[in-house]
This record gives C-alpha cells, structure tokens and sequence, in this order.
C-alpha cells in the first residue's frame, strides 16, 4: 500500500519570502500522479499543484513549484514571494494511476500548517 | 456553475441516531468519495465509487454506508454503530478513466455529537 509523509507539522514564514514543504512517500508502482492541495480556514480544498510521475521536469504554477525526486520518492513545495493569503494546512497526496480496484484515490499526508508572517 | 455541493454545512446528531450527509455533483465525474478530517490525521478514506450502482470500502468503513444510486449522487449515512463520529466530513469527485486529474472537492460538513 502507498504512504504520504508530511515531516513538518507546522511550518512559518515571512511574508515576502520562501519557504519549502517536504513530502515523501512509499510505493512500488511507476505510474502515479502527485498533488499539493491548499486548505484555508475555510476548510475549502484547493489544487495548488500536479506533478506526473513519468515527467522529470518539476512542474510550476506561478509562485509554487514542486521538487520531485522519483528515485528519492521525494515531492516538496517551494512557495516564493509567500503572501498573508498563502497562510493555510498544505496537504500532499499521492494519486495511483493502475486500472481496478482503488485507481483514483487519493492518499493524503497529515498536512503541514503554514503560517505567514507580516 | 459545475461543482460538488455538500450539505448542511453543519450537522448535530445524538446519542444512538442515524444521519446522513448529502453530497451531489454536476461535474459528470464517474467517480465519487468520502473522506474524514480529524487535526493531525489529515483525510482518510472512508467510502467509494467508481460507478453507479457500486462502491468500495476505504481505509476506515466501519460505522458508515453509502449508496449510489444516481451518478450526481453519493450520500453518506453515519450510523450509531459508528462510536466517535464528531469530525469534518469531505465528499470528492473525480474523472475515473482520465490520467491524471484532481479530485475536485466539496466545501465540507462539520458533524458532531451532543
């Protein structure tokens, strides 16, 4: 079975600058894709990123990007420019991508809660 | 507007009684969930479906049952037999043949217990 590790329970930052979110996980397939998801206080759940595990190139969205590192099983967030908004539990998860049974679930980490500093 | 809608927002329920959470979808996802918030746990899975008519148990089942009778909807029902079930309860859904997209995420129900 797949695993999502979150080392960081709580994380703070300055406003303005970076911060990094680790994230490692456990599995023995070679298909799968990788999230970060974004939860204010709202509790709403937010896509913040997507990583394909056949792709080397780390993905980016705009002030957000990822590490991944397939062969360490490696996935952190970088977060530059942090802004008050960026304040939030930042979950990481782990999506299979074999056909049958629990294709599609998502695992999650235990989330990481960022704080953003004025 | 497409999206998942879950309700009520908040919900109380006694000692011994059966609730149910409602969660509907218009994103013509085959593919639907439930999972359970609790601090420090992040989401766990509890039920779900990838088809009308079927379903699967997750991670954590006991006390809970769904159905899924239409494709826009999959209502979870928190029986008595489930002994701590104050929690944030998250409905999901997604694409289930497609590579690679998100899941896309309900707004949440809070349930608990007096």
């Amino acid at each position: 079975a797949q695993t999502v590790t979150q080392s960081q329970p709580e994380m703070s930052v300055q406003e303005a600058e970076t911060v990094t979110l680790s994230c490692t996980y456990d599995t023995s397939e070679s298909d799968y894709y990788l999230f970060w998801y974004k939860q204010p206080p709202s509790r709403q759940m937010i896509l913040v990123i997507r990583q394909e595990a056949y792709k080397q190139q780390n993905a980016t969205e705009n002030r957000f990007s990822v590490n991944f590192q397939k062969a360490a099983k490696s996935f952190s967030l970088k977060i530059s420019d942090s802004q008050l908004g960026d304040a939030a539990m930042y979950f990481c998860a782990y999506r299979s991508l074999n056909y049958g049974g629990s294709q599609g679930n998502l695992i999650f980490g235990k989330g990481t809660k960022l704080s953003v500093k004025p | 507007d497409g999206g998942i809608t879950q309700s009520p927002k908040y919900l109380f329920r006694k000692e011994g009684q059966n609730v149910t959470l409602s969660c509907e979808q218009n994103l013509n996802h085959d593919a639907m969930y439930w999972y359970r918030q609790d601090p420090g746990q992040g989401l766990r899975l509890i039920y779900y479906s990838q088809i009308v008519n079927d379903f699967q148990k997750g991670d954590i089942a006991e006390g809970y049952s769904v159905s899924r009778e239409k494709k826009e909807s999959f209502p979870l029902t928190v029986t008595s037999a489930q002994k701590n079930p104050t929690a944030f309860y998250l409905c999901a859904s997604s694409t289930a043949r497609e590579r690679g997209t998100e899941a896309f995420f309900g707004q949440g129900t809070r349930l608990t217990v007096v």
